[in-house]
């Protein structure tokens, strides 16, 4: 699986859009990359995936550059209770979810 | 449903103890695994299972043990508790063709 790398802590203001970068250079052709999120030490919540094209769900919005060495995870509007750890995992679809969490980004927001 | 049932929230044991970690899970997946958190860190995997009756070992699988004799149960087994194994654990679920796997709201282990 691709390794990632992401910046350990992020500040966003209440309402305003948080984009947080994921850099994942190593990633290889049939590796998706997929966002989780911990809030507050409650187990992590699945937010989305894509593989190549950009994304967008009830919760977020993911942007993957062309070639497909970074990604951003969008929140078009934060809010107090988006303040989690986000995680950036990349890794094969299909086969099992054995990868292993890394250190993520901790996002605060604040009103 | 449910989604992934652990229990218990909370445990203390002293060292040498022995205790079972429950995991439930009502979705009908084929994988489940257990996850370790220590304190500021990411989350490490411990076991894995395929279905029932299989089951692999990830990074951390010293001083644990696990069985899956049903697809909906996957206990975690502490033999002989130290210190070390003082963490967050979490119980998780996926289909066996999907990456979206569902948590536990997990088990807050000390031992002491």
């Amino acid at each position: 699986d691709a390794k990632t790398t992401q910046p350990p802590s992020m500040d966003c203001a209440e309402g305003r859009a948080a984009n947080l970068p994921c850099n994942h250079s190593t990633i290889s052709g049939n590796e998706y990359v997929y966002w989780y999120r911990q809030i507050h030490s409650q187990g992590p919540q699945y937010i989305i995936h894509g593989l190549k094209n950009n994304e967008t769900n009830e919760m977020a919005s993911l942007i993957i550059t062309e070639d497909r060495k970074s990604s951003t995870l969008i929140l078009p509007h934060a809010t107090l209770r988006d303040t989690a750890v986000y995680y950036c995992i990349v890794r094969v679809r299909g086969g099992g979810f054995k990868t292993i969490f890394g250190a993520g980004t901790r996002l605060f927001v604040k009103a | 449903n449910a989604g992934v049932t652990q229990t218990p929230k909370f445990r203390i044991l002293k060292i040498g103890q022995s205790m079972t970690l429950q995991c439930a899970q009502d979705m009908n997946h084929n994988y489940m695994y257990w996850y370790r958190q220590d304190p500021g860190m990411g989350l490490k995997l411990i076991y894995y299972s395929v279905g029932a009756g299989i089951t692999d070992k990830g990074e951390v699988p010293n001083g644990y043990n696990v069985s899956r004799s049903t697809t909906e149960d996957f206990p975690l087994r502490l033999e002989l508790a130290a210190p070390s194994q003082t963490s967050v654990y979490f119980c998780a679920s996926s289909h066996d063709r999907e990456i979206e796997a569902f948590f536990g709201q997990g088990t807050r282990l000390t031992v002491v």
